[in-house]
Order: C-alpha cells, then sequence, then structure tokens
C-alpha cells in the first residue's frame, strides 16, 4: 500500500517568513496530493490540492508543487501570519483512500 | 450550506461497553469515509462508503470495528465491547466523487 513521509514534524517561523513542508509518497499510481490544515479540536481543512497532471499550483499565499519522478510534493506557505498557526498533514491517493503524513506543527511567531 | 455533521462531539464510556457513532454526509455526497486519528497522529483509514456499499472494509482494525450507511446518507460507526486502545478521535469525511474530502469534526472517543 502506499506510504507517505512527511517533515520536519515541527516548524517554528518568524511572521512573515516563509515556510517549507514536504512529503514523499511510495506508490507511483498515486495522482491526487491534497494539503489539510487542522487547528487544535478542529476538523482537517483543504486548503490546496495538486492533481498529478500538474506540477505546481498557488491560491494566494499557499503553493503546491509536485515532482512526479522523485514522488515528493511540498507545501509553501509565503508571508507567514500568526493565524497560520496549525497543524499540516499531506496526503496521496490513488483513488479513494487518502493516506496521511503524519502531520507538521507550525508555530508562526508573532 | 451544512457541512459534515458527526455526533456525539465526545463519548466518554467503560471498557467493554459497545458505542456508535454517526456521521451525516454533506448532502448529496455519494461517497463517504471513517477515519481514526490517535493522538499526535496522522489519520488513519477505516472504511469507505460508495451509495451503501461499502467496497472497502480493510481499514477496519479488528471484527469488533463495524460500520453500516443507509439511504446514501446517513452512516454509524459501531465499536462492540470497547478497548483503551480505542480511544480516539474518529473523522467523518464525505465527497461528490473521490476527491475532493471535506470532513466533520469529529467524535472524541475515551474508553476507562
Amino acid at each position: 500500500g502506499e506510504n507517505v513521509e512527511q517533515h520536519p514534524s515541527t516548524l517554528s517561523v518568524q511572521e512573515g517568513d516563509s515556510a517549507v513542508i514536504k512529503c514523499t509518497y511510495s506508490d507511483s499510481a498515486s495522482n491526487y496530493f491534497p494539503w489539510y490544515k487542522q487547528e487544535l479540536g478542529k476538523r482537517p481543512q483543504l486548503i490546496i490540492d495538486i492533481r498529478s497532471n500538474v506540477g505546481e499550483k498557488k491560491d494566494q499565499r499557499i503553493a503546491v508543487t509536485l515532482n512526479k519522478t522523485a514522488k515528493h510534493f511540498s507545501l509553501h506557505i509565503t508571508e507567514t501570519q500568526p493565524e497560520d498557526s496549525a497543524v499540516y498533514f499531506c496526503a496521496a491517493s490513488g483513488s479513494y483512500q487518502l493516506t496521511f503524513g503524519k502531520g507538521t506543527k507550525l508555530s508562526v511567531i508573532p | 450550506g451544512a457541512g459534515v455533521s458527526q455526533s456525539p462531539s465526545n463519548k466518554v464510556t467503560e471498557k467493554g461497553k459497545d458505542v456508535e457513532l454517526r456521521c451525516d454526509p454533506i448532502s448529496g455526497h455519494t461517497a463517504l469515509y471513517w477515519y481514526r486519528q490517535s493522538l499526535g497522529q496522522g489519520l488513519e483509514f477505516l472504511i469507505y462508503f460508495q451509495g451503501n456499499s461499502a467496497p472497502d472494509k480493510s481499514g477496519l482494525p479488528s471484527d469488533r470495528f463495524s460500520a453500516e450507511r443507509t439511504g446514501g446518507s446517513v452512516s454509524t460507526l459501531t465499536i462492540q465491547r470497547t478497548q483503551q486502545e480505542d480511544s480516539a478521535v474518529y473523522l467523518c469525511a464525505s465527497s461528490l466523487g473521490t476527491q475532493p474530502q471535506h470532513f466533520g469534526d469529529g467524535t472524541r472517543l475515551s474508553i476507562l
């Protein structure tokens, strides 16, 4: 089955700096890669996703890049703000089942 | 519009008791998923429904776990003879087609 590795597990950045979270996956059949943000005690919320026919996708301060050859994808957050503090999960899917990474706790220091 | 709704939000029960968790998906979403999130961990897939059928039950951790979906809408996840290792947040998601999946707030289950 699919295996998703995510790093770092924790990340602290100064407000205004950029944050990068990286994930690797094992199953070359995976073709859908969402990122979820989960605040403490809240539901995971989809913030951006990318499909395997695209190499990069951007939505305001958030971007995701995908390297199918290397089987890795990354989340980039620019101009970080305190409200970006949360746990971020990457996931990979070839059909319906999402396989998640273990999460990255992002802290943005004002 | 309404998102995925789960109930109860919290459940505390004694070891050995049975529990039932409920998920109300987004209206019109044909696919429904159950995941489990243990403290500080990622989400672990349990089961997937397409309509009322569950083509993939491979993630259910033991035969104490079962799930059903009726009317292509509400789903219940039942855990029989609960054990302490069942303590976790149980998350439900739904989707139109297979992706993207939208999550509910989850049920925090604590087994004493």
